[in-house]
């Protein structure tokens, strides 16, 4: 079955911290596509990433890091030196590499960024 | 500027009534789609579309009719038969051209329905 697991619920960090979101997937297929997503308090969601299941390398973009780990099925999350304005729900997504290639997200981790 | 468009924000309906939820993107992309999220849980496909005249029923499409006859536009009707409407709909795109950028969807503002 296609399933993403993200286990954290909430994360709460203080201004500066770095914060890792966490990230495990199942999936049938041997291609593959993962994403994260920002979901701001206003609602709409902000696409930040796609990883394709034969790109194994690390991706860092400005504060923001992702680790993809196949062995694990893990496709972590990383802010570094967070700040009040990293607050929001963040999504991991699987696409279902069928006719549909619907999102299969995970349930959200709500990161609370304090002053 | 290209985007997604979901209107209205808020909408509030009573309860046995039916409502239609507009959505239209101006970025050419050929498939649409429409989510639902509950608080505290991830995005749930109600249908979607790869080509107009055409689309397909998701993981909960029970309670829902769409249709799709312009590529631009995508509108979500919540029928008095679905259970629980009151929700979080999202509206998403996505192109069906070469590349793996094919694969990113794209979203709209969303509408936050409330039925009493």
């Amino acid at each position: 079955a296609q399933k993403v697991t993200q286990a954290q619920t909430e994360i709460s960090v203080v201004e500066k911290e770095d914060v890792t979101l966490d990230c495990v997937y199942e999936t049938r297929d041997t291609t593959y596509y993962l994403f994260w997503y920002k979901q701001p308090p206003s609602g709409e969601l902000v696409f930040l990433i796609r990883r394709n299941s034969f790109d194994e390398q690390n991706e860092i973009s400005g504060r923001y890091s992702w680790n993809f780990q196949k062995s694990t099925s893990s496709f972590n999350f990383t802010i570094t030196a967070s700040q009040v304005v990293d607050s929001a729900v963040y999504f991991c997504a699987l696409i279902m590499m069928d006719s549909s290639y619907k999102l299969i997200f995970g349930s959200g981790t709500r990161l609370l960024v304090r002053p | 500027d290209g985007g997604i468009t979901q209107s209205p924000k808020y909408l509030f309906r009573k309860e046995g009534q039916n409502v239609t939820l507009s959505c239209e993107q101006n970025l050419n992309h050929d498939a649409m789609y429409w989510y639902r999220q509950d608080p505290g849980q991830g995005l749930r496909l109600i249908y979607y579309s790869q080509i107009v005249n055409d689309f397909q029923k998701g993981d909960i499409a029970e309670g829902y009719s769409v249709s799709r006859e312009k590529k631009e536009s995508f509108p979500l009707t919540v029928t008095s038969a679905q259970k629980n409407p009151t929700a979080f709909y999202l509206c998403a795109s996505t192109s069906r051209g070469n590349g793996p950028a094919r694969y990113e969807q794209y979203f709209g503002p969303g509408t936050r329905l409330t039925v009493t």
